[in-house]
């Protein structure tokens, strides 16, 4: 898997819009990018995945760079229990089944 | 749906013995489960690869006969890490893929943190 570059940490407001920025330059033509996150003490679940259109869903937005050499993130509206490690990952679906590489990760943290 | 879960979600044993850790998918068949472990303040790395009716798959650096691996049905993966030290204290988890998925999405369990005293 390509590999991501995203910030150790960031923060935000409770109620407010979070942009969780993810560069992937190496990016290849069948490199899907998907977005996990790990609350405390939890096992990581799947937030969002996209290959070159935006997408939404009923947890997060997902913005694709038009050379889809960075993503970004869209929490619309932060809570405190949106408060966890957001990983960007990059998966090549053209071949078969192999396990997540996770990287480091953002730490978002959610003030009240 | 698509859940995961994981028995013992902790557990605490001395050097030497060994432990098991089941990893169930409740509502979906998976022909292929993943083995994490996170130690402290680090991200996940994966350990072994899991296939219904075959050997396990392990990563460079992780050892077969310390941490086996059965997946004996399309629902269960187990992970035994025998004869544990204290090194291997840390937060192991699972993760099942939905077979059929066209994404290939993993679920992942809510994990099991093992200290070995």
């Amino acid at each position: 898997d390509a590999k991501t570059t995203q910030p150790n940490s960031m923060e935000s407001n409770e109620e407010e819009p979070v942009h969780l920025p993810c560069n992937h330059s190496t990016i290849s033509g069948t490199d899907y990018i998907h977005w996990y996150r790990q609350l405390p003490s939890q096992g990581p679940e799947y937030v969002i995945h996209g290959l070159t259109s935006n997408v939404n869903n009923r947890m997060a937005s997902l913005a694709i760079a038009e050379d889809r050499k960075s993503s970004t993130l869209i929490l619309h509206r932060a809570t405190l229990r949106d408060a966890a490690v957001y990983y960007c990952i990059l998966r090549d679906l053209g071949g078969g089944a192999d396990g997540l590489t996770f990287g480091k990760g953002t730490h978002l943290i959610i003030q009240p | 749906g698509a859940v995961v879960s994981q028995h013992p979600s902790w557990v605490i044993c001395k050097s030497g013995t060994s432990v098991k850790i089941e990893c169930r998918s409740l509502d979906f068949q998976a022909t292929t489960m993943f083995w994490y472990r996170q130690f402290p303040k680090q991200s996940l790395m994966l350990m072994a690869t899991s296939n219904e009716g075959s050997k396990a798959t392990y990563e460079q650096g992780v050892e077969k006969d310390k941490f086996l691996i059965n997946h004996a049905s399309l629902t269960l993966s187990t992970l035994t890490v025998t004869s544990a030290h204290p090194e291997d204290s840390s937060f192991y988890i699972c993760s099942a893929m939905l077979a059929g998925g066209p994404r290939r999405e993993q679920f992942f369990g809510p994990g099991t943190r093992l200290t070995v005293l």
